[in-house]
């Protein structure tokens, strides 16, 4: 069975500049995560669907991060305009429904010049 | 609201010697936990996970975790480390129904030769 899929891997942008991460949940999975991890830090939640609906999506700083699940599938994560703080690797997971064990994919890098 | 404190941020072990890395949560309702692991440029992993039950879980690999409501800890350990353990190692908590995990900062192993 596949895990969670990411892509890219690793990109390297200049501040301002806009960017979208991608994320494949495993098969089955209606909850779908996404965490930022700053350096050296735990992971954080931004956004969590269900399905796809965001049921919290709290800290998700909404003026320049945005998400989509349209098919309640794979997920799209997007930063406008992108700051040199939101250097981090952006990790994606997923669960079954009402289950607690999440699972975590290769996550992206992003580095903002 | 939870949190997750790891009480070490880095344990430097000889090859061969046991370990124990700790983990202490703080949270008002019963909770769920998880240990996971993240090799260098890798998402996590999913090492032990308590959700109910007996106190103590075991892995694969000789890694266990035992769960303490008393003294609110779930400490991770392993009687005879390898080289190959050496990774980044993170503590969750969960509330049930929440489906919503706080990650501890993450404990570096260091296994020396």
């Amino acid at each position: 069975e596949a895990g969670v899929v990411q892509s890219p891997r690793y990109k390297i942008i200049e501040k301002k500049q806009p960017v979208a991460f991608w994320c494949n949940p495993i098969s089955g999975h209606n909850t779908l995560y996404w965490y930022l991890q700053n350096l050296g830090q735990g992971p954080e939640l931004l956004i969590r669907y269900e399905n796809e609906e965001a049921v919290d999506d709290s800290q998700l700083p909404k003026d320049r991060f945005s998400a989509e699940r349209l098919k309640g599938v794979d997920s799209t994560l997007k930063i406008q305009p992108a700051e040199l703080g939101d250097s981090a690797v952006y990790l994606c997971a997923s669960s079954l429904s009402g289950q607690e064990t999440q699972y975590f994919g290769p996550g992206t890098r992003l580095l903002v010049l | 609201a939870q949190s997750v404190t790891q009480l070490d941020s880095q344990v430097p072990v000889f090859e061969e010697a046991p370990v124990e890395l700790r983990c202490n949560y703080s949270s008002s309702v019963s909770v769920y936990l998880f240990w996971y692991v993240q090799y260098p440029n890798q998402g996590l992993q999913l090492l032990l996970k308590y959700l109910s039950g007996s106190t103590l879980v075991k892995g694969i690999n000789g890694f266990e975790a035992e769960f303490n409501k008393s003294q609110t800890s779930f400490h991770f350990r392993k009687p005879s480390v390898h080289i190959s353990d050496t990774a980044e190692y993170f503590c969750a908590v969960g509330t049930y129904g929440a489906q919503k995990l706080v990650f501890g900062q993450g404990t570096r192993l260091t296994i020396n030769p």
